[in-house]
């Protein structure tokens, strides 16, 4: 059974405007969360992560919301450029090793 | 030079010849992983490390088999490849994630990746 869902496999979105990747768990074990951004040909990088203690976490143009009684958590990106077109992870850990989600393909339009 | 290297990059075999994938890490972390990347699956865990010693079966365990050779590196092995073992292979690394919320964010460090093609 998966752990951690990531429902859409893909997103297009036009340049400047903002890109919603969204994420949902069953595990309430589940403590951290983390976004990971990937690029083909490279692995995957470190983008963002949100604790359980809160809900919201932001990094410039990136920012995660996490609903923890609806065990679901997003990613804003705003404005959207055409360089964050890749695919995006959600993973959440608990006291475990990172469980991932299978991804959702974001392309920002130009 | 990257932190984490794999070896080989690509590789092309044939169905029950014994493959290793080699990885390398100068972060100094403790913690090594082994990740499979398949289209529409996502990154699924195959074996984990803590430390030399520790060797842990992750979700899809069956049909590898892993060596922690020294703290820097962790290969992978398939023993008698099949084609359905055809896929992009990760290998990671994280430090000990300490208490939560006091500067650790969980991460895990990514080598560029595997790609391994079982014919």
């Amino acid at each position: 059974d998966q752990q951690v869902k990531q429902n859409s496999p893909s997103l297009s979105v036009q340049e400047g405007r903002i890109s919603i990747l969204n994420c949902d768990y069953t595990n309430s074990m589940f403590d951290y969360f983390l976004w990971y951004k990937k690029y083909p040909a490279e692995g995957p990088t470190f983008l963002i992560s949100i604790s359980s203690i809160k809900d919201k976490n932001e990094d410039g143009r990136f920012t995660v919301f996490l609903n923890k009684s609806a065990k679901h958590l997003s990613l804003h990106i705003v404005p959207s450029q055409p360089g964050d077109s890749a695919v995006y992870f959600c993973a959440a850990s608990g006291n475990t090793p990172l469980v991932f989600g299978k991804g959702t393909r974001l392309s920002v339009i130009a | 030079d990257a932190d984490v290297t794999q070896t080989p990059r690509n590789r092309i075999t044939k169905t029950g010849k014994r493959i290793m994938l080699e990885c390398s890490q100068t972060k100094g972390h403790d913690r090594m992983y082994w990740y499979r990347q398949d289209p529409g699956l996502g990154l699924r865990l195959i074996y984990y490390s803590f430390d030399v010693k520790d060797i842990n079966k992750g979700e899809i365990s069956d049909g590898y088999s892993v060596s922690r050779q020294a703290q820097a590196k962790f290969s992978l092995s398939l023993e008698s490849a099949i084609p359905n073992q055809t896929a992009l292979y990760f290998c990671a690394t994280s430090d000990f994630p300490g208490l939560a919320g006091v500067g650790e964010t969980g991460e895990l460090f990514f080598g560029e990746g595997s790609r391994l093609t079982v014919l």
